[in-house]
């Protein structure tokens, strides 16, 4: 069956550093991968996506994440945090029947 | 172009009786997929509507039920509420297979 793991419950960054939160997935055939974030009391905001082509995708507000077929892996970058990035990040992947499975989240923070 | 909109954003129910959300998609958007969050339970798939037809169906009891409309309008029901209905409840649209979801802000529904 398709899942997603995020083995960080929380990543603490300070302000300026690079950040990676981890995401590795196990699906069958060709995985279909998102990043999405949640700020407090809102809904999930989409960051980037991975269907096929280039293992590094950008995305919005400076993410990246890098697929990475050998380890199964989907970790999402920055290269400097912001105090504004502080937030509940998702990890998804798209199973054989088109549903999203999500992963538990990892919580960011970023201090000044 | 308006984000995904759901109403009402909080909704308190007692036990025994039955809700109405509503979500209105993204212009454009004719698939409406419904998601339950949980502190324990994480983002759980619900069901997802394209063109006023259930395409895919979560593992939820059958007290959970949705509808789409022509105008990819959709409504979640949930009857016999019970405690652990208390959930933020994300409706999201999408424009193709291979976009990605867009969500609304949500609806806090609290069980007393």
């Amino acid at each position: 069956a398709q899942s997603v793991a995020q083995p960080e419950d929380q990543v603490n960054v300070a302000e300026g550093n690079p950040l990676t939160v981890k995401c590795t997935y196990s699906v069958s055939g060709n995985p279909y991968l998102f990043w999405y974030v949640q700020y407090p009391n809102r809904g999930l905001q989409f960051l980037l996506k991975y269907i096929t082509g280039d293992n590094l995708v950008k995305g919005s507000y400076g993410f990246e994440a890098e697929f990475n077929k050998s380890q199964t892996s989907f970790h999402l970058k920055k290269p400097s945090a912001l105090v504004s990035d502080s937030a509940l990040y998702f990890c998804a992947v798209r199973d054989k029947t088109d549903k999203l499975i999500f992963g538990t989240g990892t919580r960011l923070q970023v201090f000044p | 172009k308006a984000g995904v909109t759901q109403t009402p954003r909080y909704l308190i129910k007692t036990r025994g009786q039955q809700v109405t959300l509503s979500c209105s998609p993204i212009s454009g958007h004719r698939s409406v997929s419904w998601y339950q969050q949980t502190p324990g339970q994480g983002l759980q798939f619900l069901f997802e509507y394209f063109s006023e037809t259930q395409r895919n169906k979560g593992n939820f009891p059958g007290r959970f039920s949705g509808r789409q409309f022509s105008n990819s309008r959709s409504e979640m029901n949930v009857s016999t509420l019970e405690l652990g209905d208390s959930a933020l409840y994300l409706c999201a649209s999408r424009e193709g297979r291979d976009q990605p979801q867009h969500f609304g802000d949500g609806t806090r529904l609290s069980i007393l």
